[in-house]
Protein backbone atom coordinates (compact mmCIF):
# COMPACT_ATOMS: atom_id res chain seq x y z
CA UNK A 1 0.00 0.00 0.00
CA UNK A 2 1.17 3.14 -1.24
CA UNK A 3 2.06 5.80 1.82
CA UNK A 4 0.41 9.16 2.96
CA UNK A 5 1.70 11.60 0.12
CA UNK A 6 1.93 15.22 0.49
CA UNK A 7 2.42 18.05 -2.35
CA UNK A 8 4.07 19.78 -2.55
CA UNK A 9 7.34 19.17 -0.41
CA UNK A 10 8.53 22.33 -0.35
CA UNK A 11 7.67 26.35 -0.81
CA UNK A 12 8.31 29.41 -0.43
CA UNK A 13 6.31 32.34 -0.19
CA UNK A 14 6.06 35.74 0.31
CA UNK A 15 4.15 37.73 3.24
CA UNK A 16 0.35 38.11 2.53
CA UNK A 17 0.57 35.34 0.12
CA UNK A 18 -1.99 32.42 0.50
CA UNK A 19 -1.25 28.99 -0.02
CA UNK A 20 -2.91 25.88 -0.25
CA UNK A 21 -1.32 22.08 0.37
CA UNK A 22 -2.60 18.63 -0.53
CA UNK A 23 -2.44 15.10 1.48
CA UNK A 24 -3.52 11.95 -0.23
CA UNK A 25 -3.99 9.60 2.66
CA UNK A 26 -3.75 5.83 2.51
CA UNK A 27 -5.93 3.97 0.55
CA UNK A 28 -9.52 3.19 2.63
CA UNK A 29 -8.60 5.40 5.31
CA UNK A 30 -11.23 8.15 5.76
CA UNK A 31 -9.51 10.66 8.70
CA UNK A 32 -6.96 12.62 8.04
CA UNK A 33 -5.61 15.53 10.37
CA UNK A 34 -3.43 18.18 9.87
CA UNK A 35 -0.24 19.37 12.34
CA UNK A 36 2.20 22.10 12.22
CA UNK A 37 5.22 21.95 13.41
CA UNK A 38 7.75 23.96 14.44
CA UNK A 39 10.95 24.07 16.78
CA UNK A 40 9.50 26.01 19.67
CA UNK A 41 5.87 24.69 19.54
CA UNK A 42 6.81 21.37 18.67
CA UNK A 43 3.64 19.53 16.48
CA UNK A 44 0.55 21.23 17.13
CA UNK A 45 -2.61 20.30 16.23
CA UNK A 46 -5.04 21.89 13.57
CA UNK A 47 -7.76 19.81 12.25
CA UNK A 48 -8.91 16.41 11.69
CA UNK A 49 -11.83 15.49 8.70
CA UNK A 50 -13.41 12.28 9.18
CA UNK A 51 -15.76 11.54 5.74
CA UNK A 52 -15.96 15.01 4.16
CA UNK A 53 -16.33 16.55 7.65
CA UNK A 54 -14.56 18.38 9.90
CA UNK A 55 -14.92 17.08 13.34
CA UNK A 56 -12.13 18.63 15.68
CA UNK A 57 -10.23 21.72 15.50
CA UNK A 58 -6.97 22.99 17.14
CA UNK A 59 -6.25 26.12 18.45
CA UNK A 60 -5.27 27.96 15.23
CA UNK A 61 -6.66 31.72 13.68
CA UNK A 62 -9.26 31.40 10.69
CA UNK A 63 -6.71 32.33 8.40
CA UNK A 64 -6.12 28.46 8.29
CA UNK A 65 -9.13 26.33 6.91
CA UNK A 66 -9.14 22.75 5.04
CA UNK A 67 -11.33 20.75 3.74
CA UNK A 68 -12.05 16.95 2.78
CA UNK A 69 -13.05 15.76 -0.69
CA UNK A 70 -15.07 12.72 -1.59
CA UNK A 71 -12.33 10.46 -2.15
CA UNK A 72 -10.90 11.37 1.45
CA UNK A 73 -7.85 13.60 -0.23
CA UNK A 74 -7.52 17.07 1.90
CA UNK A 75 -6.52 20.21 1.39
CA UNK A 76 -5.47 22.85 3.97
CA UNK A 77 -5.36 26.64 2.90
CA UNK A 78 -3.51 29.19 4.70
CA UNK A 79 -3.96 32.92 3.57
CA UNK A 80 -2.53 35.55 4.81
CA UNK A 81 0.82 34.33 5.19
CA UNK A 82 2.92 35.97 7.98
CA UNK A 83 6.40 35.33 8.72
CA UNK A 84 5.43 32.83 11.81
CA UNK A 85 3.58 30.34 9.45
CA UNK A 86 6.76 29.15 8.44
CA UNK A 87 6.71 25.66 9.53
CA UNK A 88 6.67 21.53 8.59
CA UNK A 89 2.93 21.11 8.13
CA UNK A 90 2.15 17.36 8.10
CA UNK A 91 -0.70 15.09 7.71
CA UNK A 92 -1.72 12.15 8.67
CA UNK A 93 -4.25 9.19 8.02
CA UNK A 94 -6.21 7.01 9.88
CA UNK A 95 -8.43 4.38 8.95
CA UNK A 96 -11.27 5.42 11.08
CA UNK A 97 -11.48 8.47 13.69
CA UNK A 98 -8.38 9.09 15.55
CA UNK A 99 -9.58 7.57 18.73
CA UNK A 100 -8.70 3.87 18.48
CA UNK A 101 -6.95 3.78 15.24
CA UNK A 102 -3.15 4.39 14.19
CA UNK A 103 -2.25 7.57 12.75
CA UNK A 104 -0.23 7.24 9.77
CA UNK A 105 1.96 10.50 9.17
CA UNK A 106 3.17 11.75 5.50
CA UNK A 107 6.61 13.13 4.68
CA UNK A 108 5.47 16.79 5.36
CA UNK A 109 5.31 20.26 3.38
CA UNK A 110 8.10 22.91 4.30
CA UNK A 111 6.65 26.35 4.14
CA UNK A 112 8.94 28.96 4.22
CA UNK A 113 7.34 33.08 4.68
CA UNK A 114 9.57 35.47 3.94
CA UNK B 1 -5.91 20.24 29.53
CA UNK B 2 -3.34 17.55 28.54
CA UNK B 3 0.04 18.41 28.65
CA UNK B 4 2.45 15.95 27.46
CA UNK B 5 6.43 15.89 28.35
CA UNK B 6 9.20 13.88 27.28
CA UNK B 7 12.46 13.66 29.33
CA UNK B 8 15.35 14.01 29.10
CA UNK B 9 14.80 15.99 25.75
CA UNK B 10 18.53 14.77 24.11
CA UNK B 11 20.00 11.21 25.16
CA UNK B 12 23.69 9.99 23.81
CA UNK B 13 24.25 6.25 24.48
CA UNK B 14 26.91 4.10 22.98
CA UNK B 15 25.58 1.39 20.55
CA UNK B 16 24.56 -1.53 22.11
CA UNK B 17 22.88 -0.18 25.58
CA UNK B 18 19.77 -0.61 26.67
CA UNK B 19 17.51 2.60 27.17
CA UNK B 20 14.48 3.83 28.32
CA UNK B 21 12.65 7.16 27.17
CA UNK B 22 10.15 8.55 29.20
CA UNK B 23 6.43 10.11 28.28
CA UNK B 24 4.06 11.59 31.28
CA UNK B 25 1.18 13.11 30.79
CA UNK B 26 -1.34 14.85 32.86
CA UNK B 27 -4.96 14.14 32.29
CA UNK B 28 -5.27 9.81 32.41
CA UNK B 29 -8.41 10.38 30.44
CA UNK B 30 -6.34 9.01 27.28
CA UNK B 31 -7.71 6.66 24.51
CA UNK B 32 -4.67 5.49 23.76
CA UNK B 33 -0.95 6.23 23.66
CA UNK B 34 1.48 6.60 20.31
CA UNK B 35 5.41 6.65 19.65
CA UNK B 36 6.60 7.73 16.86
CA UNK B 37 10.42 8.90 15.28
CA UNK B 38 11.44 11.07 13.33
CA UNK B 39 14.16 11.68 11.22
CA UNK B 40 15.62 14.84 10.42
CA UNK B 41 13.74 17.20 7.94
CA UNK B 42 11.37 14.12 7.65
CA UNK B 43 8.06 13.21 8.58
CA UNK B 44 6.62 10.79 11.65
CA UNK B 45 7.04 6.90 11.57
CA UNK B 46 4.74 5.59 14.18
CA UNK B 47 6.25 2.69 16.17
CA UNK B 48 3.98 1.53 18.45
CA UNK B 49 0.27 2.29 19.47
CA UNK B 50 -1.08 1.18 22.87
CA UNK B 51 -4.99 1.07 23.56
CA UNK B 52 -6.18 2.73 26.95
CA UNK B 53 -7.28 -0.51 27.95
CA UNK B 54 -3.81 -1.83 27.04
CA UNK B 55 -0.27 -2.23 29.79
CA UNK B 56 2.27 -2.92 27.00
CA UNK B 57 3.05 -3.39 23.38
CA UNK B 58 6.32 -4.85 21.57
CA UNK B 59 7.31 -4.64 17.96
CA UNK B 60 11.21 -6.15 17.35
CA UNK B 61 13.33 -4.73 19.87
CA UNK B 62 10.90 -1.64 20.93
CA UNK B 63 8.71 -2.36 23.67
CA UNK B 64 6.23 0.22 25.22
CA UNK B 65 4.25 0.36 28.11
CA UNK B 66 1.72 2.39 29.56
CA UNK B 67 0.69 3.05 33.05
CA UNK B 68 -2.51 5.33 32.85
CA UNK B 69 -2.93 5.92 36.67
CA UNK B 70 0.59 7.35 36.84
CA UNK B 71 0.10 9.16 33.72
CA UNK B 72 3.42 7.54 32.44
CA UNK B 73 4.87 5.75 29.33
CA UNK B 74 8.01 4.36 28.79
CA UNK B 75 9.58 3.12 25.15
CA UNK B 76 12.42 0.67 25.71
CA UNK B 77 14.91 0.34 23.18
CA UNK B 78 17.16 -3.06 23.32
CA UNK B 79 20.49 -3.15 21.80
CA UNK B 80 20.98 0.31 20.53
CA UNK B 81 22.11 0.66 17.08
CA UNK B 82 23.48 3.99 15.44
CA UNK B 83 20.15 3.62 13.03
CA UNK B 84 18.38 3.70 15.46
CA UNK B 85 19.33 7.83 16.34
CA UNK B 86 16.32 10.22 15.58
CA UNK B 87 13.74 12.23 17.20
CA UNK B 88 11.44 10.18 19.38
CA UNK B 89 7.76 11.56 20.29
CA UNK B 90 5.23 10.50 22.00
CA UNK B 91 1.72 11.27 21.80
CA UNK B 92 -1.42 11.07 23.62
CA UNK B 93 -5.14 10.92 22.60
CA UNK B 94 -8.08 11.74 23.96
CA UNK B 95 -8.43 13.86 26.97
CA UNK B 96 -10.87 16.87 26.80
CA UNK B 97 -9.36 17.94 23.40
CA UNK B 98 -10.20 14.56 21.43
CA UNK B 99 -6.98 15.20 19.49
CA UNK B 100 -3.47 13.72 19.19
CA UNK B 101 -1.44 15.65 21.55
CA UNK B 102 2.59 15.10 21.27
CA UNK B 103 5.44 16.26 23.42
CA UNK B 104 8.51 17.87 22.28
CA UNK B 105 10.46 14.90 21.64
CA UNK B 106 14.09 12.91 23.10
CA UNK B 107 16.51 13.30 20.80
CA UNK B 108 18.21 10.19 20.51
CA UNK B 109 22.14 9.53 19.29
CA UNK B 110 23.96 6.49 19.15
CA UNK B 111 27.48 6.62 19.02
CA UNK B 112 29.52 3.57 16.85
Amino acid sequence: KAGVTQTPRYLIKTRGQQVTLSCSPISGHRSVSWYQQTPGQGLQFLFEYFSETQRNKGNFPGRFSGRQFSNSRSEMNVSTLELGDSALYLCASSAGTAVRYEQYFGPGTRLTVT
Amino acid sequence: KQEVTQIPAALSVPEGENLVLNCSFTDSAIYNLQWFRQDPGKGLTSLLLIQSSQREQTSGRLNASLDKSSGRSTLYIAASQPGDSATYLCAAYGGSQGNLIFGKGTKLSVKP
